[in-house]
């Protein structure tokens, strides 16, 4: 299994960009690298991906690094709102996502 | 609303009853997917659909739990004999089968279901 390793919890100030990482280091060469968050209570929510390059999308940027083994989704200016749990996904095998216990980002004004 | 939809949002019921829940996916998408969430952890795949067909089902889909998705529809989710481990979020995803290795999962709001 591709397995992806990220921290608990975070805190990010109101305004400021939250940066949350996350390894990957058996991804294979062909594997996404998906994130989705969770807001409470709410089913997961697709925010970007990437392969290779990095991406930006409205919601955030990707940044991934040239060997593939780490990422770190940028929100660039985070709010309250963006309180929930961030997951990190490698897809394994194409029909199944992996979710792991996912990142709990703390907004705090 | 064009998204995935679940009903109900929430489901009360004692140990042994029996239960099903309801996924309407995202109208084109050909591909369905039911995943389990406990509490405090990420969401666990259980099994999911190709049109009507079922590809895959997890370990965790024990023999009291039976999915179906008739005419590649809707999806219905059985739990027989419920147990107190049952208690979960059980969400519903769906995506368009494509031609790359994207495939972008849409998930719906889910069903809480909660075993006394």
């Amino acid at each position: 299994d591709a397995k992806t390793t990220q921290p608990p919890s975070m805190d990010c100030a109101e305004g400021r960009a939250a940066n949350l990482p996350c390894n990957h280091s058996t991804i294979s060469g062909n594997e996404y690298v998906y994130w989705y968050r969770q807001i409470h209570s709410q089913g997961p929510q697709y925010i970007i991906h990437g392969l290779k390059n990095n991406e930006t999308n409205e919601m955030a940027s990707l940044i991934i690094t040239e060997d593939r083994k780490s990422s770190t989704l940028i929100l660039p200016h985070a709010t309250l709102r963006d309180t929930a749990v961030y997951y990190c996904i490698v897809k394994v095998e194409i029909n199944k996502f992996y979710f792991g216990s996912g990142t709990k980002l703390n907004v705090k004004p | 609303d064009t998204g995935v939809s679940q009903d109900p949002r929430h489901k009360i019921t004692k140990r042994g009853q029996n239960v099903t829940f309801r996924c309407d996916p995202i109208s084109e998408h050909n591909r369905l997917y039911w995943y389990r969430q406990t509490l405090g952890q990420g969401p666990e795949f259980l099994t999911y659909f190709q049109n009507e067909a079922q590809l895959e089902k997890s370990r965790l889909l024990s023999d009291r739990f039976s999915a179906e998705r008739p005419k590649g529809s809707f999806s219905t989710l059985e739990i027989q004999r419920t147990e107190q481990g049952d208690s979960a979020m059980y969400l519903c995803a769906s995506s368009l089968l494509g031609t790359s290795a994207y495939n972008e999962q849409f998930f719906g709001p889910g069903t809480r279901l909660t075993v006394l």
